[in-house]
């Protein structure tokens, strides 16, 4: 079972909708949560963290985090046709090692 | 803050060839790490530092693969002998640290493109 796990999509919306991203993993001991964006031939850029359960809003994104389910998710609202990136959910314990999904396809459809 | 550094942007070299890559981090940032990315995969834990130490190493990684971080500033990975499946994005990321139970996030620096053929 790998640590972190998302659907690969690819994932349609159109514009102005909500896009939801979601993640689950392994390891009951992960403690700090983080969605990235990564455009085609770019790296990786940090869009939000999480460390408690709950949603954690930041404009248009929101994170969400259900320790009890190991699941971590993330809402895109009106989505922008900018928004069409891979999303990556990464997982971290207190052993300061980072895992990552294999990402989520989002393509916003104007 | 001007970001996390990578050199070369593009490295094309030959099998059997040897290539090393710089990784400048955020100053303050005490850790280090090193990834590698395919199409289509996410990025996989190659190496990490605190500082000038490097703590772990993973256990996928060739003994082709070393990594460096004299002073705890800039950190090079170099693979030797290169061969066709080492083509990947390497990329570097720096983080602050935090305390005993969260970690801060990593900032990624542009990659290194690395095509062996």
């Amino acid at each position: 079972q790998k640590e972190v796990e998302q659907n690969s999509g690819p994932l349609s919306v159109p514009e102005g909708a909500i896009a939801s991203l979601n993640c689950t993993y392994s390891d009951r001991g992960s403690q700090s949560f983080f969605w990235y964006r990564q455009y085609s031939g770019k790296s990786p850029e940090l869009i939000m963290f999480i460390y408690s359960n709950g949603d954690k809003e930041d404009g248009r994104f929101t994170a969400q985090l259900n320790k009890a389910s190991q699941y971590v998710s993330l809402l895109i609202r009106d989505s922008q046709p900018s928004d069409s990136a891979t999303y990556l959910c990464a997982v971290s314990n207190t052993g300061n090692q980072f895992y990552f999904g294999t990402g989520t396809s989002l393509t916003v459809i104007p | 803050d001007t970001g996390v550094s990578q050199n070369p942007r593009h490295k094309i070299t030959k099998r059997g060839q040897n290539v090393t890559f710089r990784c400048d981090p955020i100053s303050e940032h005490n850790r280090l790490y090193w990834y590698r990315q395919t199409l289509g995969q996410g990025p996989e834990f190659l190496t990490y530092f605190q500082n000038e130490a490097q703590l772990e190493k993973s256990r996928l990684l060739s003994d082709r693969f070393s990594a460096e971080r004299p002073k705890g500033s800039f950190s090079t990975l170099e693979i030797q002998r290169t061969e066709q499946g080492d083509s990947a994005m390497y990329l570097c990321a720096s983080s602050l640290g935090v305390g005993a139970h969260y970690n801060s996030p990593l900032h990624f620096g542009n990659g290194t493109r690395l095509t062996v053929t």
